[in-house]
């Protein structure tokens, strides 16, 4: 079964310090995607980045990049500069090229910015 | 660009009623329309599919429906809704395979 893990449910940090955000996965194919999204209090779920498994170099989407370890199938995420508007439960999630339409989902993890 | 469009945002009704929700796609063509519930606390479980008009696949049965009647549009529906279809659903795109899904802003449904 594939699997996606983020161990920890909750945590804060403070206005513009950097916090990382980590993520294991489990699955025995070779071609996947990995993403990360972001859900405020608005509900609304938004892509944050993507990452492809055959590429090495890490994705970055401005203040956001991951740290992507494939051997040890982790997916983590960096947020640099945090802003009060990071505020959101954040979720790693993946497909496979074989089940290409079935994205696999973390249970979340609840990120709160402090002034 | 391509929006999503959801409704509606909140929904209250009782057991044993009918359900609608409508998803609809615009500024894209052919997309792939998917189904998800979040039940709180938890991650996205998908629940339908459809890569085209007509065409569904359903991920986890239970008593809900799914319908695309138009390229755009897809709909999620049930006979007669249960305590446990409470929760948050989600629609969302995408171009194609392996490709990004973006999300509508969900409705939020309450079974009394």
């Amino acid at each position: 079964a594939q699997t996606v893990t983020q161990s920890q449910p909750e945590m804060s940090v403070q206005e513009a310090e950097t916090v990382t955000l980590s993520c294991t996965y489990d699955t025995s194919e070779n071609n996947y995607y990995l993403f990360w999204y972001k859900q405020p209090p608005s509900r609304q779920m938004i892509l944050v980045i993507r990452q492809e498994a055959y590429k090495q170099q890490n994705a970055t989407e401005n203040r956001f990049s991951v740290n992507f370890q494939k051997a040890a199938k982790s997916f983590s995420l960096k947020i640099s500069d945090s802003q009060l508007g990071d505020t959101a439960m954040y979720f790693c999630a993946f497909m496979t090229s074989i089940a290409s339409e079935k994205l696999v989902f973390g249970k979340g993890m609840k990120l709160t910015v402090n002034p | 660009s391509q929006t999503i469009h959801q409704w509606p945002a909140t929904l209250v009704q009782p057991v044993g009623s009918p359900l609608s929700l409508e998803c609809t796609v615009e500024g894209t063509s052919n997309p792939n329309l998917y189904w998800y519930r979040q039940a709180a606390g938890r991650g996205l479980q998908l629940l339908f599919y459809s890569v085209g008009i007509g065409q569904i696949s359903s991920e986890v049965p239970q008593n809900l429906s799914a319908s695309r009647p138009q390229d755009r549009q897809f709909i999620l529906s049930s006979k007669k809704l249960l305590l446990s279809d409470s929760g948050f659903y989600l629609c969302a795109w995408s171009v194609g395979s392996n490709q990004p899904q973006h999300f509508g802003d969900g409705t939020r449904l309450s079974i009394l």
